[in-house]
């Protein structure tokens, strides 16, 4: 097990009502990223957060934006939420954003279903 | 928990044998690979990483290949055993990215038979 933790666990919403999500970074990693992975697929990156500012982002639109705070925790917000969006998303965090250490340890993630 | 398995290529092993999952990249840019464990119900197990300048690696019964030429990656489980039965996604890294952006492939079913 990592020592990265998300809540909640499970989360059901409806469509057009938004969501946040939580995550707390291994001990001693400075970088946050999110990814959401539909059923069946791997991974996609949402976006990375460094020093409390955005430091990259993937092919997502921008009701999904994010935060992170002075302890690297970090929040995922999603607005107007789709069908689309049901997925389980995956906080990892890292030493780094681009250096020698690159390793990326994954929390369990959240499973979010939109009706 | 969750099923990440559905729609993947499967891979079915005899327990003890040895297993090969591969891996066909896409970006001649890349130059750090990863390969992830991914059990139901849980996130991606970091199990064994490469950079693009080694073509093989060896951790404790996985090894990486690595084929630049033809963008190929491969992991190998010695002696597999039911517990390596999982979802396994290899994960590339485009160099010079200023984020540390993995893209993941589609994942590929192991399932180990007792």
């Amino acid at each position: 097990e990592t020592g990265v933790t998300q809540s909640p666990t499970h989360l059901i919403k409806t469509r057009g009502q938004q969501v946040t999500l939580r995550c707390s970074s291994q001990s001693g990693h400075n970088t946050v990223s999110w990814y959401q992975q539909a059923l069946g697929q791997g991974p996609q990156f949402i976006f990375q957060y460094y020093r409390e500012e955005e430091n990259g982002r993937g092919n997502f639109p921008p009701r999904f934006s994010g935060l992170q705070f002075p302890n690297y925790s970090s929040e995922l917000n999603v607005n107007a939420l789709e069908l689309d969006d049901s997925a389980l998303y995956l906080c990892a965090s890292s030493r780094d954003p681009a250096g020698t250490n690159y390793e990326q340890y994954f929390g369990p993630g959240t499973r979010l279903t939109v009706t | 928990g969750e099923n990440v398995g559905l729609h993947l290529p499967t891979l079915s092993v005899q327990e003890g044998d040895n297993s090969i999952i591969n891996c066909a990249y896409s970006n001649s840019a890349s130059d750090y690979f990863i390969w992830y464990k991914q059990e139901s119900g849980k996130g991606p197990q970091f199990i064994i990483d490469i950079r693009s300048n080694m073509d093989k690696r060896q951790g404790q019964r996985v090894t990486v290949l690595l084929n630049k030429t033809v963008k190929h990656l491969s992991l190998q489980i010695a002696a597999t055993q039911p517990g390596d039965s999982a979802v396994y996604f290899c994960a590339e890294r485009e160099a010079g990215a200023g984020s540390y952006q993995l893209t993941f492939g589609k994942g590929t079913k192991l399932s180990v038979i007792p």
